[in-house]
């Protein structure tokens, strides 16, 4: 079955630390992006790319790093820069950055402060 | 600010009956596409329906549908019949082509289904 792989399901991070969550799909989609979701509020966008080798800051790409060196692949780091990582992120892709394409979403990672 | 506002953090509705969530938003664009997406406790963002700002007619999707309202740039979402496997967060989003090509999402509202 096609679809969008996140891993791991649950990370800690140790001050001054770097981590980098897996974001990984089968669904051949050139787009691919990364949301940041905090309690009570909606998702809000960290990173995408609309293809191999090229990525754009969404709203809050500071503190954070990607990459997209593979098509099924987009890795987020959350570099020591990031004061305040604990929340919840959400990978997802679509054939392509138009609206009319819609997201798929993987199933999330939560990450905490240790 | 290009901002979506759902006013209703929580709403609960009995199984079988209708409930309307709501959303506004705003923007300066004329043509954009909006959508509702649904997250259960999994955490997963389930796509529940889309609606494209030039097409007046309303989406429908099975007990899903909206009533939008340009001039108003209101997006509510009706669900009929309501099921236990409806509760969930409830998200409200719009597609802005200014700068980051982006969702911009709503708040959520909580839906609860009372068996």
């Amino acid at each position: 079955d096609g679809g969008i792989t996140q891993s791991p399901k649950y990370l800690f991070r140790k001050e001054g630390q770097n981590v980098t969550l897996s974001c990984e799909q089968n669904l051949n989609h050139d787009a691919m992006y990364w949301y940041r979701q905090d309690p009570g509020q909606g998702l809000r966008l960290i990173y995408y790319s609309q293809i191999v080798n090229d990525f754009q800051k969404g709203d809050i790409a500071e503190g954070y790093s990607v990459s997209r060196e593979k098509k099924e692949s987009f890795p987020l780091t959350v570099t020591s820069a990031q004061k305040n990582p604990t929340a919840f992120y959400l990978c997802a892709s679509s054939i392509n950055t138009t609206p009319a394409k819609p997201q798929h979403f993987g199933d999330g990672t939560r990450l905490s402060i240790l | 600010a290009q901002t979506v506002t759902q006013s209703q953090p929580e709403m609960s509705v009995q199984e079988a009956e209708t409930v309307t969530l709501s959303c506004t938003y705003d923007t300066s664009e004329s043509d954009y596409y909006l959508f509702w997406y649904k997250q259960p406790p999994s955490r997963q963002m389930i796509l529940v329906i889309r609606q494209e700002a030039y097409k007046q007619q309303n989406a429908t999707e099975n007990r899903f549908s909206v009533n939008f309202q340009k001039a108003a740039k209101s997006f509510s979402l009706k669900i009929s019949d309501s099921q236990l496997g409806d509760a969930a967060m409830y998200f409200c989003a719009r597609f802005t082509y200014q700068g980051a090509q982006k969702l911009v999402f709503g708040q959520g509202t909580r839906l609860t289904i009372n068996p």
